[in-house]
């Protein structure tokens, strides 16, 4: 059974700082892993969808990794802006299937 | 383009009501998915469909929640009686046509008194 987790749960920099976000997932056999951000009282907006066969993948200012061997993904914000406080959410498909089970979630905060 | 569509956003009813919700995935995907976000447990998947088709409904809680999807167009979710621990956000998504991408709904905020 696919189990994700992040840490930390929550994150608080200065605006401008370069930052890493982690995921841990314990089944390697996924084939693909997401990543979502979630602004207060909405839903999930898709930022960056990993294949299985892909290392990384890279959206602007966001760039996402996947390294399978040791079930870990990290999702890097260069530049953080206040606007990309939200909760970031990773989601982890579980193989044979098309379930997504995702972590509790980082709740980051840019301070201007 | 129309992302995923739910109604209603918020619902409050009392204890012992059925409780209907409703998702409109993007046109053109084959698959749908009802997921429900709480602090406790976080955000879980209930049941997923493909082609109209109930395919795991392994996360459904209890008998008291059922799904369908009578087209390719409209799935409901519905609970019957509702309890206040059913108070949650409840999501829709449907994949993308490419790579398996899931896309969110805004989610129905359901509380239960």
């Amino acid at each position: 059974k696919q189990e994700v987790t992040q840490i930390p749960a929550a994150l608080s920099v200065p605006e401008g700082e370069n930052l890493v976000l982690n995921c841990s997932f314990t089944d390697s056999a996924i084939y693909n892993l997401q990543w979502f951000r979630q602004d207060p009282g909405k839903g999930l907006t898709s930022l960056l969808l990993i294949q299985s066969s892909q290392r990384e993948q890279t959206s602007g200012r966001l760039n996402a990794s996947l390294d399978k061997s040791s079930g870990r993904s990290t999702l890097y914000i260069a530049a953080s802006q206040p606007g990309d406080s939200a909760t970031y959410l990773c989601g982890a498909f579980q193989g044979g299937s098309e379930k997504l089970v995702f972590g509790k979630g980082t709740k980051l905060t840019v301070n201007p | 383009d129309a992302g995923v569509i739910q109604s209603p956003r918020h619902e409050v009813t009392e204890m012992g009501q059925e409780v209907t919700l409703r998702c409109k995935p993007i046109s053109g995907h084959d698959y749908l998915f009802w997921y429900r976000q709480t602090m406790m447990r976080g955000l879980e998947l209930l049941i997923y469909f493909n082609n109209n088709v109930p395919i795991d409904d392994s996360g459904m809680p209890e008998d008291r929640f059922s799904a369908k999807m009578p087209n390719a167009s409209f799935s409901t979710l519905k609970i019957q009686p509702s309890e206040p621990r059913d108070s949650a956000v409840y999501f829709c998504a449907s994949r993308g046509l490419v790579y398996n991408e899931q896309f969110f709904g805004p989610g129905t905020r359901l509380t239960v008194l």
